[in-house]
């Protein structure tokens, strides 16, 4: 069965600071892969998508993931983390031919000061 | 585009009333979506609406929850009777496309359900 891991449950990274969040997933052929980002009291927003091509995708606020086939994973990176980044990120998988999206259980990013 | 557009925003009821949650889906998605979303149990799929119909309504907890499309730009989810275990944020979701994972969910801002 497809799964989607986030070993994360919180993160927590220093205003300026570089960031990774990680996100494995399981599924037997190539999926489509998501990044979510969900603040305080609202709705999930997509930050990027892969689908195919270029393993490095760039998305929304600076970030970027990349899909690293060789460890079913689909890290989303940002080089410099500001206060307004503190979220909780969702990883989430599609399934080819398959209306369900897979999702990740969240990475809460908290950002010191 | 307004995008997905819910309400109410937060509902407070006590136990035993009904509850009706509105969604708007952006104007030519086809498909629609309603999630429940718990510190315990995370982001779960309650149903499925393709082109209004029903495709998949297994995530449904009980017969005391229905949700209804009557046409493309309307839904809802209704919860009778409301119990406190119901209490959550209810999430909307549209998107274009039918059976893809490739197309792009939109959220809603959500609906926060607490039952007293």
């Amino acid at each position: 069965a497809q799964s989607v891991t986030q070993p994360d449950i919180h993160i927590t990274v220093s205003e300026g600071a570089s960031l990774e969040l990680r996100c494995n997933y399981s599924y037997g052929a190539t999926p489509y892969l998501f990044w979510y980002v969900q603040s305080p009291g609202q709705g999930l927003q997509l930050l990027l998508k892969y689908f195919s091509g270029d393993t490095l995708v760039q998305g929304i606020k600076g970030f970027e993931a990349e899909f690293k086939r060789s460890q079913s994973s689909f890290n989303l990176r940002k080089p410099s983390v500001h206060w307004s980044d503190a979220a909780e990120y969702f990883c989430a998988v599609g399934v080819r031919s398959n209306y369900q999206l897979i999702w990740g259980a969240g990475t809460k990013l908290i950002i010191k000061p | 585009d307004a995008g997905v557009i819910q309400s109410p925003r937060h509902e407070v009821t006590e136990m035993g009333q009904e509850v009706t949650l509105r969604c708007k889906p952006i104007s030519g998605h086809n498909s629609l979506f309603w999630y429940r979303q718990t510190m315990m149990r995370g982001l779960e799929l309650l149903i499925y609406f393709n082109n209004n119909v029903p495709i998949d309504d297994s995530g449904m907890p009980e017969d005391r929850f229905s949700a209804k499309m009557p046409n493309a730009s309307f839904s809802t989810l209704k919860i009778q009777p409301s119990e406190p275990r119901d209490s959550a944020v209810y999430f909307c979701a549209s998107k274009q496309g039918v059976g893809s994972g490739a197309n792009v969910l939109t959220f809603g801002a959500g609906s926060r359900l607490t039952v007293l």
